[in-house]
């Protein structure tokens, strides 16, 4: 199984920082790399595939980058409905396994 | 609307059996990757299991030999029969689909999730 290493484990921020959160990889999985956002009691939604294309509807303030076995999601100004948990999750193979998870906090 | 509807949740005591539904409506399927993943109180989310448009079928090691993903064409449904259920069960159990067709990638449509309780 490919594991996965999320950091940090929570992030405290406040309304128009930039922030970033890692996610690094056993071994190099290209870029099959997605990241989605949970908010409390509801299902994760997707954010970003392909370790950088944003999915449709998804702000612009998101951003991916990344490959092989580095990656690193960034919301460039935060807003008060970004502050939720953060999961990474590579599909290159089984099993599938997602990130820890960030906790993003208003400071 | 494409959206995934989960049905079949509840408490079981350890040893026993439930069958999980995720009712499809504005794509079908059988075109698509379809998975199911967990999350147990308070933690992260856990990859459980996926089946191919071809049928193929793959399984996390802690569901292995436990967990049968199927699916039925006509209904347009995904099922997760679970037998021999454990405490470390215990999750709310969402179905979600591979945003692309005919091959692995990521899950763009979640259901709202079915609670499992797993205990005497």
């Amino acid at each position: 199984a490919i594991w996965m290493t999320q950091s940090p484990s929570l992030l405290s921020a406040s309304t128009g920082d930039r922030v970033t959160i890692s996610c690094r990889m056993s071994q190099g999985i290209s870029s099959y790399l997605a990241w989605y956002q949970q908010k409390p009691g509801k299902a994760p939604e997707l954010l970003i595939y392909a370790a950088s294309t944003l999915q449709s509807g998804v702000p612009s303030r998101f951003s991916g980058s990344g490959s092989g076995t580095d990656f690193t999601l960034t919301i460039s100004c935060l807003q008060s409905e970004d502050f939720a948990t953060y999961y990474c999750q590579q599909y290159y193979s089984f099993p599938y396994t997602f990130g820890q998870g960030t906790k993003l906090e208003i400071k | 609307e494409v959206q995934l509807v989960e049905s079949g949740g509840g408490l079981v005591q350890p040893g026993g059996s439930l069958r999980l539904s995720c009712a499809a409506s504005g794509f079908t399927v059988s075109s698509n990757y379809m998975s199911w993943v967990r999350q147990a109180p308070g933690k992260g989310l856990e990859w459980v299991s996926v089946i191919y448009s071809g049928g193929s079928t793959y399984y996390a090691d802690s569901v292995k030999g436990r967990f049968t993903i199927s699916r039925d064409n006509s209904k347009n449904t995904l099922y997760l029969q679970m037998n021999s259920l454990r405490a470390e069960d215990t999750a709310v159990y969402y179905c979600a689909r591979d945003r692309l067709r005919g091959q692995p990638d990521a899950f763009d449509i979640w259901g709202q999730g079915t609670m499992v309780t797993v205990s005497s």
